[in-house]
């Protein structure tokens, strides 16, 4: 059971448009949301999150939008850059329970110069 | 900010040994970390949770015996894999939970086991 999708396996844009990463979630006792970057054989950096009381977080070129009744959320880049390019991952977690994530099964960016 | 050293990066071992993973955190201490593994593109299974002073929270379908996991102290978790075989060939990556403004999970940078 994928409790987190993304059901975008690649994504690519020009740089300087907006990139556009989206992420669904099923358990709707998730409460907070993270994105996270990774590169090839690295390990996954933590670029924003978002709580389920808040349904727009904002930090420099990154904006994650919730829709909670959707069990939506999405993460905007713009503009993009070709240091963007990388593997993108949502997770979900429940602040109160075992705090572990469940990941989504990321999103290859490519940005085009 | 929060730092998460993991070790080796890169191990090949022969089927039948056994391999030791280190995950450390540099400057916090961290009572629960876990342990991931990640398939060629795939997500980011949770293998455990482990937990400083206690026996580790193993996922349903992880073999505990197999994968021993040893949190000894509030900075650093090991992971064994016991009589490795290659179907365990994977990336494994460790995280810590660090009560930071944004509640983080700082990530480790991954641990390739090739077993041959």
């Amino acid at each position: 059971d994928q409790q987190v999708k993304q059901n975008s396996p690649s994504l690519s844009v020009q740089e300087g448009r907006i990139s556009i990463l989206n992420c669904d979630y099923t358990n709707s006792m998730f409460d907070y949301f993270l994105w996270y970057k990774k590169y090839p054989a690295e390990g996954p950096t933590f670029l924003i999150s978002i709580s389920s009381i808040k349904d727009k977080n904002e930090d420099g070129r990154f904006t994650v939008f919730l829709n909670k009744s959707a069990k939506h959320l999405s993460l905007h880049i713009v503009p993009s850059q070709p240091g963007d390019s990388a593997v993108y991952f949502c997770a979900a977690s429940v602040i109160q329970g075992a705090q572990k994530l469940v990941f989504g099964q990321g999103t290859r960016l490519t940005i085009n110069p | 900010g929060a730092v998460v050293s993991q070790h080796p990066s890169r191990v090949i071992c022969k089927s039948g040994t056994s391999v030791k993973i280190e995950c450390r955190s540099l400057d916090f201490q961290a009572t629960t970390m876990f342990w991931y593994r990640q398939f060629p593109k795939q997500s980011l299974m949770l293998m455990a949770t482990s937990n400083e002073g206690s026996k580790a929270t193993y996922e349903q379908g992880v073999e505990k015996d197999k994968f021993l996991i040893n949190h000894a102290s509030l900075t650093l978790s090991t992971l064994t894999v016991t009589s490795a075989h290659p179907e365990d060939s994977s990336f494994y990556i460790c995280s810590a939970e660090h009560a930071g403004a944004n509640y983080g999970y700082t990530f480790g940078s991954g641990t390739r086991l090739t077993v041959v």
